[in-house]
């Protein structure tokens, strides 16, 4: 079946410094979205890829599909204490069908 | 709007017990999903529904089941708990392929 890996498993930064995670997935994805999930809460949505080599940015995140449309990157420029939390990519192999959530990525920001 | 929600928030269970757990939505989504969460695995999909009296298996459907009788409502049930099912659970509910709203979560405790 579809698995989608996400690399590292934990990130500690040092505030404004830089951040990157990558997701990586066994098969050709239709799309692609970001959560974000703070500790003790719930899954929020970041944002969602279509396009090969799709590159969309929010604000100090840069979110970037691969042009084979197998692995996806998301980007913290000078990391803030507000980043902290864990950041997951799920994909899905079909438009319509169903995400398979990667195992995410717990950033830590240090003061 | 409320969004998402989910009861109860936290539950304790024996071994054998069964519970309901309820997930409701008042965005008029047509899907809505199950997944469970455990530590370094992400979320994981126990069953969905595309719809109104519809439902389906998704990657680990064993030991539960579930029921959408009114398009807004999406129950998740444990028929004989197991110590294998402590997890935190989430509900989610979407338009087609778009974002997906999560609830913010039922922990359940099996002894």
């Amino acid at each position: 079946g579809q698995q989608v890996m996400q690399i590292p498993q934990y990130q500690h930064v040092q505030e404004g410094e830089d951040f990157t995670t990558y997701c990586n997935s066994s098969t050709t994805l239709s799309n692609i979205q970001w959560y974000k999930q703070r500790p003790g809460g719930h899954p929020v949505f970041l944002i969602q890829l279509v396009k090969s080599g799709e590159v969309k940015k929010q604000k100090r995140l840069t979110f970037q599909f691969g042009e084979a449309k197998k692995n996806s990157s998301l980007h913290i420029t000078a990391t803030q204490t507000t980043d902290v939390g864990t950041y997951f990519c799920a994909g899905s192999r079909n438009y319509g069908q169903n995400f398979v959530f990667g195992p995410g990525t717990r950033l830590s920001v240090l003061p | 709007n409320a969004g998402v929600t989910q009861t109860p928030k936290f539950r304790v269970l024996k071994t054998g017990q069964s519970m309901t757990l309820l997930c409701a939505q008042d965005m008029n989504h047509e899907y809505m999903y199950w997944y469970r969460q455990d530590p370094g695995m992400g979320l994981r999909l126990i069953h969905y529904s595309v719809g109104e009296g519809t439902t389906a298996k998704g990657e680990v459907p064993d030991g539960y089941n579930v029921s959408r009788l009114k398009k807004q409502n999406f129950l998740l049930g444990l028929e004989s708990a197991a110590p294998s099912q402590t997890s935190v659970y989430f509900c989610a509910s979407t338009a087609y392929q778009e974002t997906q709203y999560f609830g913010p979560g039922t922990r359940l405790l099996v002894l």
